[in-house]
């Protein structure tokens, strides 16, 4: 059973469009997480979001945004896409103990987006 | 700030050879400590982690990564390479002493690992 999983895997659409990545885990895990990594590979925090605050790297364009249906589910959403929107993105969870930052992120396989 | 630095962009090992990938990290507190490998189109795999304790590491696939506070470094190691282990190796970090946004996991730029037969 795969623990993170991210739907679609690839994803090739056209700018201005608005398009979404789906994320579930089965871990039971308390929060939840969107990373971009780029051309060279550098990975970048964009949310973390659980049942009590969802934190957004301020850098991320107010295009993108976080949903969450339920403890197991965090979507991004993308509103009018651009070039340089184009990555892979990846979501991952991780179960709260402590303060938090103790915690290990379990990541999913990662959702390449091209945008033409 | 916290920030994490793999100096070596690549490293290349025979096979059966010990290997070594570097990391350094600064923080204003304690370091929670992580390394995560990734397979190409994969994503990222966890290994281990240093929260507190003995300094060495033990982790999966026969990794172990050993923490050095006075030389801010936590390299990954591994007594006898294999083909298997070519793969992007990420170092991450993040601060004990902040919480919400500043608590971030904070990544390296990731060394490419390359063990030749």
């Amino acid at each position: 059973d795969t623990a993170v999983s991210q739907t679609p895997k690839y994803l090739v659409t056209q700018m201005g469009n608005d398009k979404s990545i789906k994320c579930e885990q089965n871990l039971g895990h308390d929060t939840m997480y969107w990373y971009k990594q780029d051309s060279k590979k550098f990975l970048k925090i964009m949310f973390s979001y659980n049942n009590k605050e969802l934190i957004i790297n301020e850098t991320v364009p107010n295009r993108f945004s976080p949903k969450s249906p339920d403890k197991a589910h965090l979507n991004l959403h993308i509103n009018s896409l651009e070039l340089g929107d184009s990555a892979v993105y990846f979501c991952a969870s991780s179960q709260d103990q402590g303060t938090g930052a103790e915690d290990t992120q379990y990541f999913g396989p990662g959702t390449r987006l091209t945008v033409l | 700030a916290q920030s994490v630095a793999q100096p070596e962009d690549q490293v290349n090992v025979a096979e059966g050879n010990p290997l070594t990938v570097k990391c350094t990290y600064s923080v204003s507190g304690n370091p929670y400590l992580f390394w995560y490998v990734q397979y190409p189109n994969r994503g990222l795999q966890f290994l281990l982690k240093y929260i507190t304790g003995d300094n060495l590491v033990k982790g999966s696939y026969g990794f172990e990564a050993e923490f050095n506070k006075s030389q801010t470094s936590f390299h990954l190691k591994k007594p006898s390479a294999l083909v298997s282990d070519s793969a992007l190796y990420f170092c991450a970090v993040r601060d004990s002493n902040y919480g919400g946004s500043q608590g971030n996991l904070i990544f390296g730029k990731g060394t490419k690992l390359s063990v030749k037969p």
